[in-house]
């Protein structure tokens, strides 16, 4: 079935610098990703839509220039998290559409953020 | 917008039945999904309702109402692996890119 890899599966950082998380789609292409955030005990927060090739789309409140989205391939979605600060702790999710068994959605395995 | 509503925590025994209720609230409605998400761990896909009525895969059952915005997840048989959160998450018909909204989650703990 359709696949998403999430790497870093963690990452601890110092506040101030800057962290990449990608998705990969294995062996499908992935139009459009989802990231989403997670505190915890609390559900997923949607933080932005990214179509390959064009600007993502920012959900109300999630700073566009902190958090770097980039679609440059059907298959690579990434999100930077710039100058992050220990209120960024928090497990990071990406999701992408497929048409595999109906309208459905592949999460990759998330990514735990740690700001020191 | 959307409001999603559902109970924060359920405890059942062990081969126990237990229902999960979640209700919404959606300018445009294109589906409800269920997903069970183990701690630390991402969602992984249980359920798809976009028509009214039950379906049913194994142990677990949806159910949605289109017109009363309520939707139920049914756990049977329940084991002790079952333990985890269960979202309720809806898929909008106004966005063009399918994006889903999720419930806060119900916290399930299955006890022996």
């Amino acid at each position: 079935g359709a696949v998403v890899s999430q790497h870093p599966s963690w990452v601890i950082c110092k506040s101030g610098t800057s962290v990449k998380i990608e998705c990969r789609s294995l062996d499908f292409q992935a139009t459009t990703m989802f990231w989403y955030r997670q505190f915890p005990k609390q559900s997923l927060m949607l933080m932005a839509t990214s179509n390959e090739g064009s600007k993502a789309t920012y959900e109300q409140g999630v700073e566009k220039d902190k958090f770097l989205i980039n679609h440059a391939s059907l298959t690579l979605s990434t999100l930077t998290v710039t100058s992050a600060h220990p209120e960024d702790s928090s497990f990071y999710i990406c999701s992408a559409a497929t048409r595999e068994g109906g309208y459905g959605y592949t999460f990759g395995s998330g990514t735990r953020l740690t700001v020191v | 917008g959307q409001n999603i509503d559902q109970p924060t925590e359920m405890t059942a025994t062990e081969g126990a039945i237990v229902q999960i209720n979640c209700t919404y609230q959606t300018s445009g409605f294109n589906g409800l999904f269920w997903y069970q998400q183990h701690a630390g761990e991402a969602p992984t896909f249980l359920s798809y309702n976009v028509l009214d009525g039950l379906e049913e895969k194994g142990r677990f059952s949806s159910f949605l109402s289109r017109s009363k915005g309520y939707s139920y997840l049914l756990l049977k048989e329940l084991q002790m692996k079952d333990s985890a959160s269960y979202l309720c998450a809806v898929r909008s018909s106004t966005d063009s890119w399918g994006k889903l909204q999720f419930g806060a989650g119900t916290q399930v703990v299955v006890t022996p």
